[in-house]
């Protein structure tokens, strides 16, 4: 079944919006990150957080690792963060590696 | 600059060639991954190797093959090439065997014409 799961699949945003983006997890996925990759396809990593809150500027994080979810918020959105955020997580199911959700494609207007 | 490189940023080929990607990890991690990035497929593992030893495998396909150096760099090497081999390739390395966080590098990005 799908292990990593995003949602919504796109949010197009006025600047200075906020929005919440959502990331579930089945049980064989854990220690969740999220990325932004940027119009020109560098994969930024944004947060390691198997659990927690964590916030770095106008982004922040949340994961309920018990419920299985992570929360990617931006606040006071820019046309910088225009891009795609991916959430992914490690499993040990076959073989150990990072497993990926397949993206939220966010566009930021002016 | 994240630590990780990647070489050649860009490259074109034709069908039925062979490429070779370049990967250099993060000063000091033992572990470099591979992934692929296609329009249809998102980003899906190739391979893991750790201190020179392949450690994990996922869909990578048998025209393609990768090594680690005792240097630690790594490269991914593409033969046969299709037109649906055209992607973007990226390298990843982390410390330890992944569980505790990745970095990327900036990716290869392969146009097969």
């Amino acid at each position: 079944g799908i292990q990593v799961e995003q949602s919504p699949p796109d949010l197009i945003l006025q600047e200075g919006a906020n929005s919440t983006l959502r990331c579930n997890f089945s049980d064989s996925v854990n220690n969740l990150q999220w990325f932004h990759q940027n119009p020109w396809g560098q994969l930024i990593n944004l947060f390691y957080i198997p659990s927690g809150t964590k916030q770095n500027g106008r982004l922040s994080a949340t994961t309920v690792a018990t419920e299985r979810y992570s929360l990617l918020y931006i606040s006071s959105s820019q046309t910088t963060d225009s891009g795609v955020y991916f959430c992914a997580g490690f499993t040990n199911q076959g073989a150990q590696k990072l497993v990926f959700g397949q993206g939220t494609r966010l566009t930021i207007n002016p | 600059d994240s630590g990780v490189t990647q070489t050649p940023k860009h490259l074109i080929t034709a069908t039925g060639q062979r490429v070779t990607l370049r990967c250099s990890p993060r000063s000091g991690d033992l572990s470099v991954y591979w992934y692929q990035q296609s329009l249809d497929q998102g980003l899906q593992f190739l391979i893991q190797y750790y201190n020179g030893e392949e450690r994990a495998k996922g869909n990578i396909l048998e025209r393609f093959s990768a090594q680690q150096f005792p240097d630690l760099h790594s490269e991914l090497n593409l033969s046969s090439l299709e037109l649906g081999d055209s992607a973007l390739y990226f390298c990843a390395s982390s410390h330890d065997r992944g569980r505790y966080g990745y970095t990327f590098g900036s990716g290869t990005r392969l146009t097969v014409v």
